[in-house]
């Protein structure tokens, strides 16, 4: 069975900082990622995939993340953050054919001054 | 285009009472979900679909019914509505892929209702 589990439910870092969130998978099959950001109040919105076209995925809002099978993770980073980039944050692995997505638990990003 | 489009945004329901939030998507995709967010657990599979007419469990598919009878609407039924059905609502929706080249295709979220039962 494939799960997810993401490292760390609050993450706090100063604007300008580095941002990492931390996410691994278990999968027995080659697995297809995905970080989506929940701003308040809203759905979810897609910022990046990983699809093995490429080890290294560059997303919106200046993310990206890096797929390392021997590690099973797919961590999140962006070099400075942003204010407007504090919100809940989901890792997810396709499941069944990638028909099904399996989320983690959420990561909850806050930006202060 | 509206993209995935949830109705009610808000509803309070008493324990037993029913209720249907309907899914509708503009997309002409084939794929639709119900998930529910729970703080803590993330989302979780109630129902999907994966065709007009077609429907399947999830993962928490118990005190949950749903119907697929037009490609653009999924509906999701609670029969008699209990606290612990007390979330938030999200519909997904996503296109089937149609070879390598058109990659993974993502799942494409609605805003979500927010559901209390007392």
């Amino acid at each position: 069975a494939q799960s997810v589990t993401q490292l760390g439910s609050h993450v706090s870092v100063s604007e300008g900082a580095l941002v990492l969130l931390r996410c691994n998978y278990s999968s027995s099959v080659p697995p297809y990622l995905f970080w989506y950001v929940q701003y308040p109040n809203q759905g979810l919105q897609l910022l990046l995939k990983y699809t093995s076209a490429a080890t290294l995925v560059k997303g919106i809002n200046g993310f990206e993340a890096e797929f390392k099978k021997s590690e099973t993770s797919f961590h999140l980073t962006k070099p400075s953050a942003h204010m407007s980039d504090a919100a809940e944050y989901f890792c997810a692995v396709g499941s069944g054919g990638y028909n099904k997505l399996i989320f983690g638990a959420g990561t909850r990003l806050a930006v202060h001054p | 285009n509206a993209g995935v489009t949830q109705t009610p945004k808000f509803r309070v329901l008493k324990t037993g009472q029913s209720m249907t939030l309907l899914c509708a998507q503009d997309m002409n995709h084939e794929y639709m979900y119900w998930y529910r967010q729970d703080p803590g657990m993330g989302l979780r599979l109630i129902h999907y679909s994966v065709g007009e007419g077609t429907t399947a469990k999830g993962e928490v598919p118990d005190g949950y019914n749903v119907s697929r009878l037009k490609k653009q609407n999924f509906l999701l039924g609670l029969e008699s509505a209990a606290p612990s059905q007390t979330s938030v609502y999200f519909c997904a929706s996503k296109y089937t892929a149609g070879g390598e080249d058109l990659g993974v295709p993502e799942q494409f979220f609605g805003p979500g209702t927010r559901l209390t039962v007392l």
